[in-house]
């Protein structure tokens, strides 16, 4: 069955470091998403890309995160200059077509130092 | 997106069925309802979604009540495996939209 894929599974970084997360969504599917947990909180939306453009984000997506399909396959989110608070587990998702189902890869977890 | 609301927690006795309820009693006409789990700290996993017919896939049925107001998850037969955080979500079906977590309900599932 496919399978949204990410990595790395686990990155450590120094605060004020730029870290790229990457994705692998589901191929043929059209939206992509990122999404981030920190450590005992709710699941929290970043941003939703279509059509080769950011469709919606959130207060947390400020300018310090950028996303990016620099390929047909890959899909990635970029932190300029990381900060502690950082620290979280970001779970990238795909959709094939609009009402249908998001899917979910296994997720990246960043601690920033 | 309308609110939902969940029990914190429930257990559940391994090989029976597992009730979570759900209410979003300000569902609008064109929201789904939506149900993830998350095991441990994995990515969320989709079980089900239902507009207004009761759904049943190889995981989970969804029961939802004729007013659109409440519906219940049952796992029919709950294994240890099936302990996790359940997420009832209701958004829009149509265009991309995202999905907004709560807390959800933590089933534990015991032997």
């Amino acid at each position: 069955e496919p399978e949204v894929t990410q990595t790395p599974s686990h990155q450590v970084t120094q605060m004020g470091q730029e870290v790229i997360l990457r994705c692998v969504p589901i191929s043929n599917h059209l939206y992509f998403y990122w999404y981030r947990q920190i450590l005992g909180q709710k699941v929290e939306f970043l941003v939703s890309f279509y059509n080769n453009e950011i469709s919606e984000k959130s207060e947390i997506f400020d300018d310090q995160f950028s996303v990016e399909r620099p390929d047909g396959s890959n899909f990635t989110l970029k932190i300029r200059s990381t900060k502690l608070e950082d620290s979280a587990m970001y779970f990238c998702a795909s959709l094939l077509l609009a009402g249908k189902t998001q899917y979910f890869g296994p997720g990246t977890r960043l601690l920033v130092l | 997106d309308a609110k939902t609301t969940q029990p914190t927690s429930m257990d559940c006795a391994e090989g029976r069925a597992a009730n979570l309820p759900c209410n979003h009693s300000t569902i609008s006409g064109n929201e789904y309802v939506y149900w993830y789990r998350q095991i441990h700290s994995q990515g969320p996993q989709y079980i089900i979604h239902g507009l207004k017919n009761n759904e049943t896939n190889e995981m989970a049925s969804l029961i939802i009540t004729e007013d659109r107001k409440s519906s219940t998850l049952i796992l029919p037969h709950a294994t240890l495996r099936d302990t996790a955080v359940y997420y009832c979500i209701v958004r829009v079906g149509e265009y991309g939209n995202k999905l907004v977590f709560g807390a959800g309900t933590i089933l534990r599932v015991k032997s």
